[in-house]
Formats: structure tokens, sequence, C-alpha cells
């Protein structure tokens, strides 16, 4: 089945304690994208990656990193959690970003909360 | 920057009337628009999008949505609401930049 896939689902962790939240895609999508889904203020966008071993900022992406080194897989990685980044976090991923094949799957969620 | 607003936080209707969820862009250049939508516990699901060609674009479950450029919007409709259409509908836009905007959501409930 085709879909993307992040873990964990939910998770509960205290300031500065590191954490890296996996996604993975089993389409062989190029693009891959992180969002953070806040009430009122709808999703928006952290970090996406064109391919591999190529990243680039969206609109939030202070407190966060992100790597690349698979085409399948785009973890995030926050080294110092902060309460502020308590959110509900969503990757997708698309086949690339152009010639119509710009349509993004996203993955089931993952709802952080930081103490 | 671009930017997309949605102005109704909440859109009720009747199941069987038709349904509204409005959607304003700015952008710069030409716009690729899409409409998703989420339901309770689950991510977002593709509807629809419009990249060039006719502006009246049909998608999924019979939903489809109006590109007008002059008052760039990007309306959702549907001719006939049903009770499983309940859910919140995010409105997004790309330039020819890489990154996705989204609007904050509009959440569409039908009545029975």
């Amino acid at each position: 089945e085709a879909q993307v896939t992040q873990n964990p689902r939910y998770l509960i962790t205290v300031t500065g304690k590191k954490l890296t939240v996996t996604c993975s895609q089993n389409m062989n999508h190029e693009y891959m994208s992180w969002y953070r889904q806040d009430p009122g203020l709808g999703l928006r966008q952290i970090y996406y990656s064109m391919n591999v071993e190529v990243t680039d900022k969206g609109d939030v992406p202070e407190g966060y990193k992100v790597s690349r080194k698979e085409k399948r897989n785009f973890p995030l990685i926050l080294e110092s959690p902060s309460p502020n980044q308590t959110s509900l976090y969503f990757c997708a991923s698309s086949l690339s970003t152009s010639g119509g094949e710009e349509t993004q799957y996203f993955g089931p969620g993952t709802r952080l909360l930081v103490l | 920057a671009q930017s997309v607003a949605q102005p109704e936080d909440q859109v009720n209707v009747a199941e069987g009337n038709p349904l509204t969820v409005k959607c304003t862009y700015s952008v710069s250049g030409n716009p690729y628009l899409f409409w998703y939508v989420q339901y309770p516990n689950r991510g977002l699901q593709f509807l629809l999008k419009y990249i060039t060609g006719d502006n009246l674009v049909k998608g999924s479950y019979g939903f489809e949505a109006e590109f007008n450029k002059s008052q760039t919007s990007f309306h959702l409709k549907k001719p006939s609401a049903l009770v499983s259409d309940s859910a919140l509908y995010f409105c997004a836009v790309r330039d020819y930049g890489q990154n996705f905007v989204f609007g904050p959501g509009t959440r569409l409930s039908v009545l029975p």
C-alpha cells in the first residue's frame, strides 16, 4: 500500500531533550516536506526537500533540523525542544514539484507535547 | 510573499443543500492551487488542484472548485452536501518556488 508513515504518533517529552520524528514514504517520491498544524494557523511548512541531500527552509524552520540521506526517509529533529514546539506535525511527499505531479500525500501526524 | 485566506472559520449547511467554502490567495506569478480535507484524527487528503487550463476543476467525492484570476479566488463547491462531508478543509497555494502555503482552515458542518 502506498503510504507515508510517521513515528511516533504521540510523544510527550521535556524541554531540552533531543528527539527525532521519523518519516518514510514508499512511493519513490522526490519531494518531501514537514508541516506543523496549530489551531487557527493552518499548516505551516517547516522544511522541505527536493531530493536526496537537498533541503531548504520553509516558513517556520527555527528550532528544527532535517536530513535527507535516502530518498524514502526525511526525519525531523528537534535538538532542544521547547514548549512552543508543542504541536501536531505532518510529513508529506509528492512525486515531484512540476508537471502536474505536485499533489502531496500526507502521513497520519505526530502529536508532540513538550513540557 | 504568498498567502492564503479562508475568511470563514466555520460553515454550516443542511444536508442536500449546496455548499461553498471560500479561499482567496496572493501570489506572484501563476498560482498552483489545492484543496485538502482533514477528517478527525487523520492526515490531510487531496481533493483537487488547479495548475492550468479550465477554470472549473472537478475533484474527489463530487467536489469542484472554480479558479477566478481577477478575484484571486479558488472557492470549493459541492452541489449537494452530505453529512459525511463534515470535516476541516484547507486551501493551499504554491508559486514557482517549492514551498507551499496553507490557509487556516474552514470547518464544515453538514447538518442532517
